[in-house]
C-alpha cells in the first residue's frame, strides 16, 4: 500500500511563474491536508479537503493561491505569480476521516522561487 | 490562542540515554495529539497518537504521555540510538473552534545521538 505521493520532489520556479504542486493520498484516503514549512519555522495549516470540496482554507493566502481535490485524480496546490517568499517545502497528508486517525504525510515539495 | 511550543529546541546526548522532550500547548480542549519523526529533507513520519481520552502510548523504545489539565506532553526516548537523531515534531489537534483533523505544529526539538 504505497504512501502519500507527491511530486515533483523539487520545484525551481521564477518570480512571477505558476508552480503547481500533486498530492496522491493513500488508498482509501479521501481526507487531504495541506501544510507549510517556511525556512527556520514550523508547519502550518493551509487547506483541508475531501473530494470535490475545500472544507476549511482558513490557513492558506487569499490571494494567488487555490487548491482542488477533484473527483478523479491527485489534490493541487496552485501558485500563482510566485515570488520569493513563497520557498518552502510543502507537505500534503491524507486520512481516511475527518478526526482521531493519524496523518500520513508525504515527503513534500520544496519550491525554489528564484 | 491556540499555540504549541516545544522545549527544547535542540539536545545533544550520547548514545544509551533515556531523554525526554516537553510539548505544551495553549488550550486543554484537544481531540489527540501526535509525535511526529522529520529527518533531514525528509518527510513526516508518524510515531504515536494519544487521543484526548488516554493518558499514555508507547512503541518500543518510546513513550507517550498527555497531561491535558496542564496541557502537557511528554515524549520519552529510553537507551537512545544514533539512529534516533532526528527533528520531533508534536502536533495538536483542538477540539475547540478548529477544524478536527487540523494540527498544530510546535516546531520541534532537533535531537542528536552521538555514539
Amino acid at each position: 500500500n504505497a504512501g502519500v505521493m507527491q511530486n515533483p520532489r523539487h520545484l525551481v520556479r521564477r518570480r512571477g511563474q505558476e508552480a503547481r504542486l500533486r498530492c496522491s493520498p493513500m488508498k482509501g484516503h479521501s481526507h487531504v491536508y495541506w501544510y507549510r514549512q517556511l525556512p527556520e519555522e514550523g508547519l502550518k495549516f493551509m487547506v483541508y479537503l475531501q473530494k470535490e470540496n475545500i472544507i476549511d482554507e482558513s490557513g492558506m493566502p487569499k490571494e494567488r493561491f487555490s487548491a482542488e481535490f477533484p473527483k478523479e485524480g491527485p489534490s493541487i496546490l496552485r501558485i500563482q505569480q510566485v515570488v520569493r517568499g513563497d520557498s518552502a517545502a510543502y507537505f500534503c497528508a491524507s486520512s481516511p476521516s475527518a478526526a482521531g486517525s493519524p496523518l500520513h504525510f508525504g515527503n513534500g515539495t520544496r519550491l525554489t522561487v528564484t | 490562542k491556540q499555540e504549541v511550543t516545544q522545549i527544547p529546541a535542540a539536545l545533544s546526548v550520547p548514545e544509551g540515554e533515556n531523554l525526554v522532550l516537553n510539548c505544551s500547548f495553549t488550550d486543554s480542549a484537544i481531540y489527540n495529539l501526535q509525535w511526529f519523526r522529520q529527518d533531514p529533507g525528509k518527510g513526516l513520519t508518524s510515531l504515536l497518537l494519544i487521543q484526548s481520552s488516554q493518558r499514555e502510548q508507547t512503541s518500543g523504545r518510546l513513550n507517550a504521555s498527555l497531561d491535558k489539565s496542564s496541557g502537557r506532553s511528554t515524549l520519552y526516548i529510553a537507551a537512545s540510538q544514533p539512529g534516533d537523531s532526528a527533528t520531533y515534531l508534536c502536533a495538536v489537534s483542538f477540539d475547540r473552534g478548529s477544524t478536527l483533523g487540523r494540527l498544530y505544529f510546535g516546531r520541534g526539538t532537533q535531537l542528536t545521538v552521538w555514539p
